[in-house]
């Protein structure tokens, strides 16, 4: 059974930088494959696409974000970590991670974390 | 910058069929942007419906189906259930390995 879950701080405060862990079981990312994406939903408001890490460390990131994310994998520890700097209040966000199948250069999320919320306040 | 367009709101009664669309701001959407489909309701994470085009998720009755339609994407529902009142988003590939999810459109089974 595959299953991922995302953690991290629920609060962050204005310009830090916001790090959440996807831990995830039940498939390998060294797996020929195999890709975790990111995705992110401010309250009431639409899904936005934040990047994807393959299993062969090719990584994908938002144009529009490109410039403060990083998304990295630690395949031992099956871990995928998120970092984004200079937080705004419009980082605000339930952010999800899920396990994604890839055929170049599609990818199929099929099994999703529950999310995080996360807070960017003073 | 190109904005991925999705109906804000459709409604649809018990029983009955509705489609629902996925744009572009420019340009047309073709197999080669690879739309997927996305259900989600209040509190819930996403449940992806349909990827590539028209190929349904694991589970996914058979009431949900993908398509293309004309210049847009579409994502029809036959036989409407009162459990489909729901968000719907679709997402496609804009080239560069970047996605981009459209503003959703909410579904309200009535």
């Amino acid at each position: 059974q595959v299953t991922l879950r995302e953690t991290g701080p629920a609060l962050v405060k204005p310009t830090q930088t916001l790090t959440l862990t996807c831990t995830f079981s039940g498939f390998s990312l060294s797996s020929s494959g195999m890709c975790v994406s990111w995705v992110r939903q401010p309250p009431g408001k639409a899904l936005e696409w934040l990047g994807r890490i393959d299993w062969d460390d090719d990584i994908y990131y938002s144009t529009s974000l490109k410039t403060r994310l990083t998304i990295s994998k630690d395949t031992s520890g099956n871990q995928v970590v998120l970092a984004m700097t200079n937080v705004d209040p419009a980082d605000t966000a339930t952010y999800y991670c899920a396990r994604a199948t890839l055929d170049r250069p599609y990818h199929n999320m099929d099994v999703w974390g529950k999310g995080t919320t996360v807070t960017v306040s003073s | 910058q190109t904005v991925v367009t999705q109906e804000p709101s459709l409604s649809v009664s018990p029983g009955g069929t509705v489609t629902l669309t996925c744009g572009l701001t420019s340009g047309s959407v073709s197999t080669s942007e690879y739309p997927s489909w996305y259900q989600q309701t209040p509190g819930q994470a996403p449940r992806t419906l349909i990827y590539k085009t028209n190929s349904r998720s694991s589970g996914v009755p058979d009431r949900f189906s993908g398509s293309i339609l004309g210049n847009k994407a579409a994502l029809t529902i036959t036989g409407a259930q009162a459990d489909d009142d729901s968000h719907y988003y679709c997402m496609l590939y804009l080239g560069r390995g970047t996605w981009v999810f459209g503003g959703g459109t909410k579904l309200t089974v009535l």
